[in-house]
């Protein structure tokens, strides 16, 4: 069954230093997204791309993150100078679309980050 | 705003039926998926309701109300394996296709 893929499954990183996290959506897939979750919380939505452009983002997606789409394949996220409470296990995410059999997100099994 | 409430754990016996509540409130409503996660894992996908009623996949059921902003995921012959975190997530009405989470019901299946 085709998966999402995301590397690396962990990283440490000093605070002040940029992360970047990368996602291999299903190939299929025109709808991506990346979530969040903190130790014990629950899971938080960042940001979601479509057509090579940011077509939601939340509150916690500031200044501080990006996303792009470098190729056909690659989907990444971003953290400029990185702080204590980006710690969070990183998932990235894919649909194919939005309609009705064709919305279900997939997500991968995440990138745990430890800023330090 | 934006509320999602669902049990923070629950407690059931190998072989038996469980049942997990979620209820919700957001800005418009275009669905309602229940994940499985176990600890340290990404979500996986169990069901989607959009419609009023109840979807049948196997062991797992889900049922809907939009009227009542209610939904619950029946689990039947639990097995030990069942044992995990079930997120309720519900898709508002916006145009990225964004997902709001509930906390999740820690499910304890014990023998």
């Amino acid at each position: 069954e085709p998966e999402v893929t995301q590397t690396p499954s962990h990283q440490v990183t000093q605070m002040g230093q940029e992360v970047i996290l990368r996602c291999v959506p299903i190939s299929n897939h025109l709808y991506f997204y990346w979530y969040r979750q903190i130790l014990g919380q629950k899971v938080e939505f960042l940001v979601s791309f479509y057509n090579n452009e940011i077509s939601e983002k939340s509150e916690i997606f500031d200044d501080q993150f990006s996303v792009e789409r470098p190729d056909g394949s690659n989907f990444t996220l971003k953290i400029r100078s990185t702080k204590l409470e980006d710690s969070a296990m990183y998932f990235c995410a894919s649909s194919q679309g939005l309609g009705l059999r064709r919305n279900t997100i997939y997500f991968g099994e995440g990138s745990w980050l430890t800023v330090v | 705003g934006q509320n999602i409430d669902q049990p923070t754990e629950m407690t059931a016996t190998e072989g038996a039926i469980v049942q997990i509540n979620c209820t919700y409130q957001t800005s418009g409503f275009n669905g309602l998926f229940w994940y499985q996660q176990h600890a340290g894992e990404a979500p996986t996908f169990l069901s989607y309701n959009v419609l009023d009623g109840l979807e049948e996949k196997g062991r797992f059921s889900s049922f809907l109300s939009r009227s009542k902003g209610y939904s619950y995921l029946l689990l039947k012959e639990l097995q030990m394996k069942d044992s995990a975190s079930y997120l309720c997530a519900v898709r508002p009405a916006s145009q990225g296709g964004k997902l709001i989470f509930g906390q999740g019901t820690e499910l304890s299946v014990k023998p």
